[in-house]
């Protein structure tokens, strides 16, 4: 048990919706970390928050965006969504990757279908 | 070019052996990281084990230790005592702290045989 969850556990949304998934982290912990995993492939980094600011952003359009809360909790929107955005949302949190502790802790998971 | 290889995509070991899973990276960053992570079919994300890139032992975790090779840019994972729990996929990854980013192979599936 991690400690971490996510929200909504599936979704389906249409091309050209926005999208809100919701994480909320271990208590505690202030870096939080959001990938995309589609079907039969690995985890792809979309970007870090630290401390409510971001810290860190793979090769993701700016449509991705997002936000952290002083409750430890975060936020992944997603604009204009487009089929290839259909995937395995995970978040992961950390009590501090920034400060050198390196274990990530991962949520379950948002399923997101785009049709 | 590809940050993180895992050249095998699936493979089968016998309850009990040792089976060891392969992973090459490419940086030019001096600090980083390389991880190990379990996925079940259930799909939660578990960490193994943590290399960092001046670490001069080589990390190890219950029957996980990570083979380090920092000339070669390996990390491979070696599980000792194979169990049937064990049958994953399992996911190389590595951390590039200058930049704070973070890349994920392909992933190994592993098959643990009775």
């Amino acid at each position: 048990e991690t400690g971490v969850t996510q929200s909504p556990t599936h979704l389906i949304k249409t091309r050209g919706q926005q999208v809100t998934l919701r994480c909320s982290s271990q208590s505690g912990h202030n870096t939080v970390s959001w990938y995309q995993q589609a079907l039969g492939q690995g985890p792809q980094f979309i970007f870090q928050y630290y401390r409510e600011e971001e810290n860190g952003r793979g090769n993701f359009p700016p449509r991705f965006s997002g936000l952290q809360f002083p409750n430890y909790s975060s936020e992944l929107n997603v604009n204009a969504l487009e089929l290839d955005d259909s995937a395995l949302y995970l978040c992961a949190s950390s009590p501090g990757l920034a400060d050198g502790a390196y274990e990530q802790y991962f949520g379950p998971g948002t399923r997101l279908t785009v049709t | 070019a590809q940050k993180i290889t895992q050249t095998q995509p699936g493979m089968f070991v016998q309850e009990k052996e040792a089976v060891t899973l392969d992973c090459t990276y490419d940086t030019s960053d001096q600090s980083y990281g390389l991880f190990w992570y379990k996925q079940p079919s259930s799909g939660e994300m578990i960490f193994l084990i943590y290399q960092g890139s001046y670490d001069e032992q080589n990390a190890t975790e219950g029957r996980y230790s990570l083979n380090f090779q920092k000339a070669r840019k390996s990390a491979n994972l070696v599980i000792s005592a194979s169990q049937l729990g064990d049958s994953a996929m399992y996911f190389c990854a590595m951390r590039e702290e200058f930049r704070n980013k973070f890349y994920f192979g392909s992933g190994t599936k592993l098959n643990v045989k009775p």
